[in-house]
C-alpha cells in the first residue's frame, strides 16, 4: 500500500472551512484514498473514501487530484467537535486479502474559537 | 446497531501480571481486526479474524500476546507478563461487507505499573 504525507498540525476558525492536505505520490492506480478521524480518547472514525472522482457525504468533501497523488478532504463548517486527529490512508481495494488499515501519524486539527 | 464494544476501557496493571481484553463487534461482522496505539502515534495493526479464523498476525504480536475468536463473534486479546511496554491503548475493529468501512470500537487503555 503506498505511503501518505500529512502535516503534522493544523489550525482552522471555528465556521471557516477546514482543508486538510494528503500527499500519496506512489499510489497505484486501483488504490483508494481513505480518510478517518480520531476524537481524544475515542477509537478512529471513518469519514469518506474515494479512487479517482470527488466525493461527498454529509460529514465531508474529498477532493483527488487528477494525477492522484494528492488529495484533501474538506470540513465545510468546522466546529469545535472537529478537533482530532485526521488520517489519510491508501489502501489497495478495500474487498482484498485483509482490509488493513496501515495509520500514519495524522494532522492534529484544532479548531479555534 | 450499538457499535463496535470493548471492555474494560481501562485497566492498571502491574508487571507480570496477566491481563485479558474483549471486543464484541457490530452483530454479524465477519472480520475482527485488533490495533494497538501508543501515545503520539497512529494505531498499528497487530492481528485479524475472518470468522473464527485468524488469518494474519504482525511481528508486534509477540509470543506473550494471545487472540481468539472461538465462536466467530466476540474476541479477547490477552498478554501474558505484561511489561511497561505493553501499555497502550488497544483497539478493536470490525466489518462485514468487504467493501464496507472499519468501524473502531472506543479501545482498552492498558497501564503497566
Amino acid at each position: 500500500d503506498a505511503k501518505t504525507t500529512q502535516p503534522p498540525s493544523m489550525d482552522c476558525a471555528e465556521g471557516r472551512a477546514a482543508n486538510l492536505p494528503c500527499n500519496h505520490s506512489t499510489i497505484s492506480g486501483n488504490e483508494y484514498v481513505y480518510w478517518y478521524r480520531q476524537i481524544h480518547s475515542q477509537g478512529p472514525q471513518y469519514i469518506i473514501h474515494g479512487l479517482k472522482n470527488n466525493e461527498t457525504n454529509e460529514m465531508a468533501s474529498l477532493i483527488i487530484t487528477e494525477d492522484r497523488k494528492s488529495s484533501t478532504l474538506i470540513l465545510p463548517h468546522a466546529t469545535l467537535r472537529d478537533t482530532a486527529v485526521y488520517y489519510c490512508i491508501v489502501i489497495l481495494n478495500y474487498g482484498g486479502a485483509t482490509n488493513k488499515l496501515i495509520f500514519g501519524t495524522g494532522t492534529l486539527l484544532a479548531v479555534q474559537p | 446497531d450499538t457499535g463496535v464494544s470493548q471492555d474494560p476501557r481501562h485497566k492498571i496493571t502491574k508487571r507480570g501480571q496477566n491481563v485479558t481484553f474483549r471486543c464484541d463487534p457490530i452483530s454479524e461482522h465477519n472480520r475482527l481486526y485488533w490495533y494497538r496505539q501508543t501515545l503520539g502515534q497512529g494505531p498499528e495493526f497487530l492481528t485479524y479474524f475472518q470468522n473464527e479464523a485468524q488469518l494474519e498476525k504482525s511481528r508486534l504480536l509477540s509470543d506473550r500476546f494471545s487472540a481468539e475468536r472461538p465462536k466467530g463473534s466476540f474476541s479477547t486479546l490477552e498478554i501474558q507478563r505484561t511489561e511497561q511496554g505493553d501499555s497502550a491503548m488497544y483497539l478493536c475493529a470490525s466489518v462485514g461487507d468487504a467493501n464496507s468501512p472499519l468501524h473502531f470500537g472506543n479501545g482498552t487503555r492498558l497501564t503497566v505499573t
